[in-house]
């Protein structure tokens, strides 16, 4: 099935530093969303950026999106402790009904 | 959450034992969504839901039903539990289906013993 696959499966930076994740999935999409989920806790939606869009920003995160790759990356400027998290995307199915989830990348923000 | 609560939060169950969890929702959400959480797997999805008595299935929907006579709540019921099947299941609600972002509950944490 469709899937997105995110890259690193890991990351672990300092606080300060900026935080890269990207993301490949295989076949075209109308939608692809990042989602953020803290240890224990439900998906916490951060952004969905369309297939017509190459840039979002919310706050401190970016996302890009190049569909003649089949790629996307999230960065988060400025990392806090607060950031460490697992970060997940999401491509919608080609029904359209659904969104189909990456494993995901545990990032860590060391203080 | 807000708006999106599961019941229980934990539970350990018995081989073979019918299991159900609930989700219910405060939003008024037309699509509602049963993922199971696995290592290495992301969220899977089970079955969704686009309406009162409106279902289908997901990606890993063996083993599992669902039901949904009332807007505000969705049910996922194990008919006859296997370890294969302890996971943490999430539900997810969304006004308009894939186009907009889903809201999470906070998760079932279900072990098959």
């Amino acid at each position: 099935s469709q899937q997105g696959e995110e890259d690193p499966q890991a990351l672990s930076i300092q606080e300060g530093e900026n935080a890269t994740m990207n993301c490949s999935y295989k076949t075209s999409i109308n939608n692809l969303q990042w989602y953020r989920q803290n240890s224990g806790r439900g998906l916490v939606h951060l952004i969905l950026i369309r297939s017509n869009e190459r840039e979002k920003h919310s706050g401190r995160l970016r996302v890009t999106l190049d569909t003649s790759k089949k790629s996307s990356s999230l960065l988060i400027t400025a990392s806090r402790a607060a950031d460490t998290a697992s970060y997940f995307c999401a491509t919608d199915d080609p029904t359209g009904q659904n969104f189909v989830f990456g494993p995901g990348t545990r990032l860590s923000v060391l203080p | 959450d807000a708006g999106i609560t599961q019941s229980p939060r934990h539970k350990v169950t018995e081989t073979g034992t019918p299991v159900t969890l609930r989700c219910h929702q405060t939003e008024n959400h037309r699509y509602m969504y049963w993922y199971r959480q696995d290592p290495g797997h992301g969220l899977r999805l089970i079955h969704y839901s686009y309406g009162v008595k409106d279902t289908d299935k997901g990606e890993v929907s063996d083993g599992y039903s669902v039901s949904r006579s009332k807007t505000e709540d969705f049910l996922l019921t194990l008919e006859s539990a296997t370890s294969s099947q302890t996971s943490v299941y999430f539900c997810a609600i969304s006004d308009r289906g894939s186009n907009y972002g889903y809201t999470f509950g906070s998760g079932t944490r279900l072990t098959v013993v």
